[in-house]
């Protein structure tokens, strides 16, 4: 089974404080995906990344960075939290594009409180 | 990004019932369709692939209409363990894949 591991579940950060949030995955894929989810907004993607090294904006990445050093390590950074981050983060992988139609597996999710 | 819309509901059924939701995209390119399940405070998980042809998984019926641009998920005898929010999906040319916000359903005894 595709295993994607996020290994802060549950966070409490103080107003301006960096925040790390890490994701791994296990398979092998390309594709990694940073999105954030909040009551009635459904997914809202933040970054993407379909190889090492590289990455795309998406649809808020307004307060957010990423980091892609190694394939399976995709990381996402709140340079300064405020409190209209306090959300569901979600990482997901997937293979690449026309393999397995880009199913797209997510990790846990890690909630963020920012105060 | 192109759209992908979904009736919020909530869809309040009882057990045994059947229940069905459409979802309609707009992107024409779009390939690859899924049906993800969501329960509360938890992560989406993959339900069911919809292939051109239809697909069905047990109780559960995935349809694509590539005409009208829409795909939906029948569900036969519901089980209290069907409530949950159901995410349509649909990929393009690109690997980035799009999300519908949820259909709500709710099987009540």
């Amino acid at each position: 089974d595709v295993k994607v591991t996020q290994s802060s579940r549950y966070l409490v950060k103080r107003t301006g404080e960096k925040v790390f949030l890490e994701c791994v995955q296990d398979m092998d894929h390309e594709n990694m995906f940073w999105y954030r989810q909040d009551p009635g907004l459904g997914l809202r993607l933040i970054y993407f990344s379909y190889d090492v090294k590289m990455k795309e904006k998406g649809d808020i990445p307004e307060g957010y960075s990423v980091s892609r050093e190694k394939k399976e390590r995709f990381s996402l950074i709140l340079e300064s939290a405020s409190t209209n981050q306090t959300s569901m983060y979600l990482c997901a992988s997937s293979p690449p594009t026309g393999f397995t139609g880009n199913t797209i597996y997510f990790g846990e999710g890690s909630w963020l409180t920012v105060v | 990004r192109k759209e992908v819309e979904q009736d919020p509901g909530p869809f309040n059924v009882p057990e045994g019932a059947t229940v069905a939701f459409n979802c309609t995209y707009s992107n024409s390119a779009s390939q690859s369709f899924f049906w993800y399940r969501q329960d509360c405070r938890k992560e989406p998980k993959l339900l069911m692939s919809v292939y051109s042809s239809g697909n069905e998984d047990g109780r559960f019926t995935a349809q694509l209409n590539r005409a009208s641009q829409y795909i939906s998920l029948l569900i036969r005898d519901s089980k209290l363990s069907d409530s949950a929010t159901y995410l349509c999906v649909s990929s393009g040319g690109s690997y980035i894949p799009t999300f519908g916000r949820g259909t709500s359903l709710i099987v009540h005894p």
